[in-house]
């Protein structure tokens, strides 16, 4: 099965700051790699699917690159609102779905 | 408007059983992947279950055996029945709609509130 591997694991951040998190997969998955915000208490909410795509109504601040096995999250100006969890997950064909452990954003 | 709304959790001893159902509005569970996954208190997201467009199932190793997702298409509704529950299937267990692009699906684009399963004596 394929491995996720997100880093870091808690990241500390001010806003308006750059903010990238790093998602790594065991074996390629092509682009077949989604992104989720989590806030506490709350169920996820998809950010970005197929490595890169926008999902409808999340701000243009998010976005996301990378293939193969290594990809990217990237908010280009962290908002107040954007302080969550952050999770990458994989769906390529080969391998059940799978998640990263996930990545905290704190205020820094 | 999609919604997902989980019901069916609570306290249960260990190796008790336990039947989670969901609520679809929006769309059919017939024309869509759905999946179950769970969250640990303070844990990650761990996907266990899905169920194909053509009824097929799927299971995380973690579960394979003891768990069986199933559907009611003229309820419009998904369930997840448990069995040999431990203390380590405690989580909040969320019902989720797979998303379709590219020709693939396999992502979550809609999500429950989830539904809180405690496994204790």
């Amino acid at each position: 099965d394929i491995q996720m591997t997100q880093s870091p694991s808690t990241l500390s951040a001010s806003v308006g700051d750059r903010v990238t998190i790093t998602c790594r997969a065991s074996q390629s998955v092509s682009s077949w790699l989604a992104w989720y915000q989590q806030k506490p208490g709350k169920a996820p909410k998809l950010l970005i699917y197929k490595a890169s795509i926008l999902e409808s109504g999340v701000p243009s601040r998010f976005s996301g690159s990378g293939s193969g096995t290594e990809f990217t999250l990237t908010i280009s100006s962290l908002q107040p609102d954007d302080f969550a969890a952050y999770y990458c997950q994989q769906y390529d064909l080969s391998s059940p779905r799978s998640f990263g452990q996930g990545t905290k954003v704190e205020i820094k | 408007e999609v919604q997902l709304v989980e019901s069916g959790g609570g306290l249960v001893q260990p190796g008790g059983s336990l039947r989670l159902s969901c609520e679809a509005s929006g769309f059919r569970v017939s024309d869509k992947y759905m999946s179950w996954v769970r969250q640990a208190p303070g844990k990650g997201l761990e996907w266990i279950s899905v169920i194909h467009l053509s009824g097929t199932t799927k299971y995380a190793d973690s579960v394979k055996s003891r768990f069986t997702i199933s559907r009611d298409t003229s309820k419009n509704m998904v369930f997840l029945q448990m069995k040999s529950l431990s203390a380590e299937d405690t989580a909040v267990y969320y019902c989720v709609k797979e998303g379709y692009s590219y020709g693939l699906t396999g992502f979550f684009d809609s999500w429950g509130q989830g539904t809180l399963v405690t496994v204790s004596s």
